[in-house]
């Protein structure tokens, strides 16, 4: 059974850094085409991919984010970690941590496990 | 940058056929990926690779593709099919990644 849950602040202040940690089982992130990624959600928005890392440990970012994403993997830990500098009050959002299928085929790629979310809220 | 475009709402009675849409330029050449998510829930996987249904999706999902359009099917809608809808592909415009539609929202009357 894959289970995936994210852990991580509930409040962060604007300027402060979040750490989010995603601890996954039931897969291995050493397997070929296993990937692991971030998502958010404001509320009452739509889903917005983050970033990624994949069993090779490459990593790939959302563009318009990358330069305040690091994501990281600790497999050893079945753990993901996702930092995101400067956090503003827009980046209140519930963020999901979710395994990704992807592999040589650059169109085959998919969110095919979910974790529940965790919300987090940035206000001074 | 590459983006994929959805209606805001459908809505359909019970019994009924919905069809969602998403359109995008590159999905000729991507595969489109569907996502259920009911309030407060995660998002659910319903359909890969176009029209592949993971284990323990009932067969009322559907997806296809033509040109530039990928299609959500639900037929026999039921109430508990109301939820947001979004689709997904992977990014098309030299970045790797993944790309999400702007959701639709689906009423059941």
């Amino acid at each position: 059974q894959v289970t995936l849950r994210e852990s991580g602040p509930a409040l962060v202040k604007p300027t402060q850094t979040l750490t989010l940690t995603c601890t996954f089982s039931g897969f291995s992130l050493n397997s070929i085409g296993v990937c692991v990624s971030w998502v958010r959600q404001p509320p009452g928005k739509a889903l917005e991919w983050l970033a990624l890392i994949d069993w090779d440990d490459d990593k790939y970012y959302s563009p318009t984010l990358k330069t305040r994403l690091t994501i990281s993997k600790d497999t050893s830990k079945n753990q993901v970690v996702l930092t995101m500098t400067n956090m503003d009050p827009a980046d209140t959002a519930t963020y999901y941590c979710a395994r990704t299928t992807g592999g040589y085929d650059a169109s085959i790629l998919y969110l095919d496990q979910w974790g529940q979310g965790t919300l987090v809220t940035v206000s001074s | 940058s590459y983006e994929l475009t959805q209606p805001p709402s459908v809505s359909v009675s019970p019994g009924q056929t919905a069809r969602i849409t998403c359109s995008g330029d590159a999905l000729p050449n991507q595969y489109g990926y569907w996502y259920q998510q009911k309030p407060g829930q995660a998002p659910v996987l319903l359909i890969y690779k176009n029209k592949e249904r993971p284990s323990g999706i009932p067969e009322r999902f559907s997806g296809s593709s033509s040109g530039t359009i990928v299609t959500l099917t639900i037929s026999g809608v039921q109430a508990e099919d109301e939820a947001d809808y979004y689709c997904q592909s992977a990014d098309s415009s030299g970045n790797y990644g993944v790309i999400f539609g702007g959701g639709t929202k689906l009423t059941v009357l």
